[in-house]
This record gives structure tokens, C-alpha cells and sequence, in this order.
């Protein structure tokens, strides 16, 4: 089945550092992956929709300056957080679309845990 | 995507079947029903989508009500690995967008 890894699963920064999670697909091409982050006891929150070849769609509220998303491949798509302050701190998870599954839905990354200290 | 409407909490004993209900009143014609599920501190996992028709495989069941408004993911013999928060979603076309989902417990 479509698998999508998820890099790292934990970071620990320093405030005003900047953070890079990358999220590949690691057996189907994905045009479109999804960055989520999720607080404790929460649901998952859509973040933005990262857009191989071009920019990514943010969701409302969401910075797009502070949270930049590359997408220049069709299985790697990658989210860093910016100037990190200690309320980014969360867990958060790409998910991707293999077209080849029909509607199979979405294939989740394991998550990456970030702490700003 | 469909606003979907789940309890927040259930319990269930070891060996019983687990019935997760939804409601998913304003899904389209053409939305499917996913099922997902998180174990903490872990991913969402695929468990189980359809549209009109009830679905089976190796995880769960899907009911589907011929009006499509709810549906019921039934896990037939829970164990202790099936305790997680699970997401129903209505739609998945252009994305998905996660409720709040109902936390099961199974009970030994």
C-alpha cells in the first residue's frame, strides 16, 4: 500500500531557530500533499495544501511567512517553521493522494513532534 | 467536505463488537465516508471509505444508511490495540478536513 514518511519524528529548538519537516512518498507520485498540526486532546487542524510546482494554499489564520512549504518534487513535500516560538510547539502530520488507489483517501506521515524551548 | 457529527467518547468490552456511529446529514451525492483512526501520538489510519454501499474488509464494516445521512464503522471482536480516537470524514475530494472524532476505549 501507498506509504508516506515523515521526517523527523521529534525536534527539539531553541526560540528564533527555524525548523524543517520533510514528508515523502515513498511508492506513488503525489501532486498534492497536506501539512496538518495537532494540539494536545485536539483534532487534527488542515493547514495548508502544498502544491507540487507551485505555491502552496493556506488555510485561513495560518501564516504562510512563518510557515513556508516547498513542494518541488512529486514525492517530497516539506514544511519549515520559521523564527519558532514556543507556541508551535506540536505534533504535526503530511498526508498525500495516490491518484492510483482510486478513492482510497489520504495516506498519513507518522508526525513530527516539535518542541520550542 | 461534509460536517460530520460523532460522540466524543465510547467504551466497549474486549471481544464485543465496537459500534461507531456518524452523522453526516449534509454530504453530497458524491462524497465518500471515510474512516480513520489514531492510536496517540501517531498518524491517521485508513480504515474503511464508501459511498452508497456497505463495505467490509479485513478491519471493520461500513454501514451506510440508504439516505447516506449516517453511517456506523463496526469493529467486530475489539481488542485492546483498537483503543484510539476515530475520525469519520465526509468528502475527501479536494482534501481532509478532521472533526473532532469519538475516543474509544475497549475494556478488558
Amino acid at each position: 500500500g501507498a506509504v508516506v514518511s515523515q521526517h523527523p519524528s521529534r525536534v527539539i529548538c531553541k526560540s528564533g531557530t527555524s525548523v524543517k519537516i520533510e514528508c515523502r512518498s515513498l511508492d506513488f507520485q503525489a501532486t498534492t500533499m497536506f501539512w496538518y498540526r495537532q494540539f494536545p486532546k485536539k483534532s487534527l487542524m488542515l493547514m495548508a495544501t502544498s502544491n507540487e510546482g507551485s505555491k502552496a494554499t493556506y488555510e485561513q489564520g495560518v501564516e504562510k511567512d512563518k510557515f513556508l512549504i516547498n513542494h518541488a518534487s512529486l514525492t517530497l513535500s516539506t514544511l519549515t517553521v520559521t523564527s519558532a516560538h514556543p507556541e508551535d510547539s506540536s505534533f504535526y502530520i503530511c498526508s498525500a493522494r495516490d491518484h492510483g488507489q482510486g478513492n482510497y483517501g489520504y495516506t498519513f506521515g507518522s508526525g513530527t513532534r516539535l518542541t520550542v524551548v | 467536505d461534509a460536517k460530520t457529527t460523532q460522540p466524543p467518547s465510547m467504551d466497549c468490552a474486549e471481544g464485543r463488537a465496537a459500534n461507531l456511529p456518524c452523522n453526516h446529514s449534509t454530504i453530497s451525492g458524491n462524497e465518500y465516508v471515510y474512516w480513520y483512526r489514531q492510536i496517540h501520538s501517531q498518524g491517521p489510519q485508513y480504515i474503511i471509505h464508501g459511498l452508497k454501499n456497505n463495505e467490509t474488509n479485513e478491519m471493520a464494516s461500513l454501514i451506510i444508511t440508504e439516505d447516506r445521512k449516517s453511517s456506523t464503522l463496526i469493529l467486530p471482536h475489539a481488542t485492546l490495540r483498537d483503543t484510539a480516537v476515530y475520525y469519520c470524514i465526509g468528502g475527501g475530494t479536494n482534501d481532509m478536513r478532521f472533526g473532532a472524532g469519538t475516543r474509544l476505549t475497549v475494556k478488558p
